[in-house]
């Protein structure tokens, strides 16, 4: 069975820290990669998507590393801003059209003072 | 830039009631896909359209129905509603409707069914 899991489920970080979000899947075959950013009671927000031949992705402050041998993505955040609090999502392709894709359950960060 | 819209934003119903949320993809996108969200799971694939035809069909109840229409906005119908409809209802629109390419998001309707 296609799974994607996400650790760590919640997290809290102070403003102007780093850091960093896992995911990893057990998705075949595998397409793409992509990083959502969800904020509370709205849609999910493209943040990157990787191919298997890419192995990292910027978009802002926000960098996603892909490593398609172990399976494994991770989603850094540089210099967090209260506006970064939400649930980040990491959704697995299995190519073809959209019911192959996987989603993980997201990790909710909060960015405080 | 023009994003997907979605209306009604918020929806109460009682059971046994029918809904029609309604979707407006991005200009130009011709594929369009609905999502249902519970409260803390992962958006769950209903059904999706390209070019007006059912493209994809995830898990979708047989009390639900959509259609695309020629101007490609989309319509979600719900009948006979019960209390586990209760959800966030996505719409997500794209190009071809391919794997690679990027679904974007409006901002949900949610429905609650009392």
């Amino acid at each position: 069975k296609n799974q994607v899991e996400q650790s760590p489920q919640s997290l809290i970080i102070l403003e102007g820290k780093n850091c960093t979000l896992q995911c990893n899947y057990t998705v075949s075959p595998f397409s793409n990669l992509r990083w959502y950013k969800q904020d509370t009671g709205r849609g999910p927000v493209s943040l990157t998507i990787m191919t298997f031949s890419e192995n990292t992705k910027s978009n802002g402050r926000y960098t996603a590393t892909l490593d398609a041998d172990t399976k494994q993505s991770s989603l850094h955040i540089t210099a967090s801003q209260l506006s970064d609090s939400a649930s980040y999502i990491c959704v697995v392709s299995a190519g073809g059209t959209a019911s192959k894709l996987t989603f993980g359950t997201g990790t909710r960060l909060q960015v405080t003072l | 830039a023009a994003g997907v819209i979605q209306s009604p934003r918020h929806l109460i119903k009682e059971k046994r009631e029918t809904a029609t949320l309604k979707c407006y993809p991005i200009p130009r996108h011709d594929t369009v896909y609905w999502y249902q969200q519970g409260p803390g799971q992962d958006p769950q694939f209903l059904i999706s359209f390209y070019e007006k035809m059912q493209s994809d069909k995830g898990s979708i109840p047989d009390r639900f129905s959509a259609q695309q229409f020629s101007d490609y906005h989309s319509e979600l119908n719900m009948s006979s509603l019960e209390l586990g409809d209760s959800a966030l209802y996505f719409c997500a629109s794209s190009l071809e409707g391919l794997a690679q390419e990027t679904q974007y998001f409006g901002p949900g309707t949610r429905l609650l069914v009392l």
